[in-house]
């Protein structure tokens, strides 16, 4: 069956560490997206990608990065310049177009 | 003192009863809606989408009614079930950045036997 995948499931960081947040879909789609998700929130854009080898911050880019080195994958590192990084973290998949808007099961990040 | 956003709007319906859950958009530019639904630690499901050349677009037990002279959406849920209950989130485009969705805060709905 065709979907994203995100792993883990639940995350756990001690503070000032880096931390990678994988993100894959075999959807075949040209556009993946990183959003952040916190308590009683809606969901922020963190980057976004709409083709491989580019990527464009969202509204909450800083103390975060990614690559889109290959089409299926968009890992998402939360670095340690990140102030409040625990929060849920969805990724997101479409082709080329709005239709067929994808979430992955997200990751749930707490730093202890 | 309460802190903004961490208590979403409820809203509270009997089963069988329709529910109107609405959303206030903020660029008059957007041309693409999109109402999703969220359970407990999952991700978001679609619903229902629009977009800015339509005012009404009908699925299954479900309607989006699209004001853009007020930047006003609402989704209409009809006949709802104790399955319904969850947080409703309307998101629009933002413009010139691909695909990129903006997101309401979301309401929870809540469906009472």
């Amino acid at each position: 069956d065709g979907g994203i995948t995100q792993s883990p499931k639940y995350l756990f960081r001690k503070e000032g560490q880096n931390v990678t947040l994988s993100c894959e879909q075999n959807l075949n789609h040209d556009a993946m997206y990183w959003y952040r998700q916190d308590p009683g929130q809606g969901l922020r854009l963190i980057y976004y990608s709409q083709i491989v080898n580019d990527f464009q911050k969202g509204d909450i880019a800083e103390g975060y990065s990614v690559s889109r080195e290959k089409k299926e994958s968009f890992p998402l590192t939360v670095t340690s310049a990140q102030k409040n990084p625990t929060a849920f973290y969805l990724c997101a998949s479409t082709p080329a177009s709005f239709g067929g808007y994808t979430f992955g099961s997200g990751t749930r990040l707490t730093v202890v | 003192g309460e802190s903004v956003g961490l208590h979403l709007p409820t809203l509270s319906v009997q089963e069988g009863d329709n529910s109107i859950i609405n959303c206030a958009y903020s660029n008059s530019a957007s041309d693409y809606f999109i109402w999703y639904k969220q359970e407990s630690g999952k991700g978001p499901q679609f619903i229902i989408d629009i977009r800015s050349n339509m005012d009404k677009r009908q699925g299954q037990r479900v309607t989006v009614l699209l004001n853009k002279t007020v930047k006003h959406l609402s989704l209409q849920i009809a006949a709802t079930q104790p399955g319904d209950s969850a947080v409703y989130f309307c998101a629009e485009n933002y413009v010139n950045s691909g695909y990129a969705l903006n997101f309401g805060k979301g309401t929870s709905l809540l469906v009472t036997p």
